[in-house]
């Protein structure tokens, strides 16, 4: 069970930068997938969902319009891209599932963590 | 939406018991499960209470969750404290789409 991050660096404001958050150990087109971010010193928040099959889609008001999360269940791997970056979206960014018992119902809590990517965006 | 509000800080030494509070401000803290979630520093965060009050398979008793409707708060009771329960510790709740994190609290344990 695992989950590993990957895409973060080095980016100028205005640019753009494209996550990745590659699943293993478990079947991954069951679940909901998250981002949730950390800023230096700072707490967590939330980012953006995207359910299994790829009919729910939500953003934090912070990054709506921004931000694109989306999923390959073939390729067992989830993605956020992010555009017009500004130095307030530097952070660490995880991805995180969302709790499912596999006989159809869903929880709202994350019971798996990656080890996160970070991204910095400075000229 | 709503808000969680913690404490930005507590400490006490090992042994003893703490408790941790998550102050909903907007709507009912019943309205919507309370999880619990502890990050050691460099490390991603773990869940140690979810749906108000229960463990994931792993998490030691000493760990307990609990919500109080006439103070609109949940809270996350640590007892016999141990050094390594020393990490930040964040209540995290759902507002229909939109999930919602508390400030976060330090635990020192000294």
């Amino acid at each position: 069970l695992n989950l590993v991050e990957s895409g973060g660096g080095l980016v100028k404001p205005g640019g753009s930068l494209r996550l990745s958050c590659a699943a293993s150990g478990f079947t991954f087109s069951d679940y909901t997938m998250n981002w949730v971010r950390q800023a230096p010193g700072k707490g967590l928040e939330w980012v953006s969902s995207i359910s299994s099959s790829r009919s729910y889609i939500y953003y934090s008001d912070s990054v709506k319009g921004r931000f694109t999360i989306s999923r390959d269940n073939a390729e067992d791997s989830l993605f956020l891209q992010m555009n017009r970056l500004t130095p307030e979206d530097t952070a660490v960014y995880y991805c995180a599932r969302l709790h499912y018992d596999g006989s159809g119902t869903y929880y709202d809590w994350f019971d798996t963590w990656g080890q996160g990517t970070l991204v910095t965006v400075s000229s | 939406k709503f808000m969680l509000t913690q404490p930005h800080s507590v400490s006490e030494s090992p042994g003893k018991t703490v408790t941790i509070s998550c102050t909903r401000k907007g709507g009912s803290i019943a309205g919507n499960y309370v999880q619990w979630y502890q990050q050691r520093p460099g490390s991603a965060p773990t869940t140690v209470v979810f749906e108000d009050d229960q463990r994931p398979p792993g998490v030691p008793d000493r760990f307990s969750g609990s919500i109080d409707r006439s103070s609109n708060s949940a809270s996350l009771t640590i007892s016999g404290l141990k050094i390594e329960d020393e990490a930040d510790y964040y209540c995290q709740s759902f507002d229909d789409t939109t999930v919602i994190f508390g400030g976060g609290t330090k635990l020192t344990v000294l």
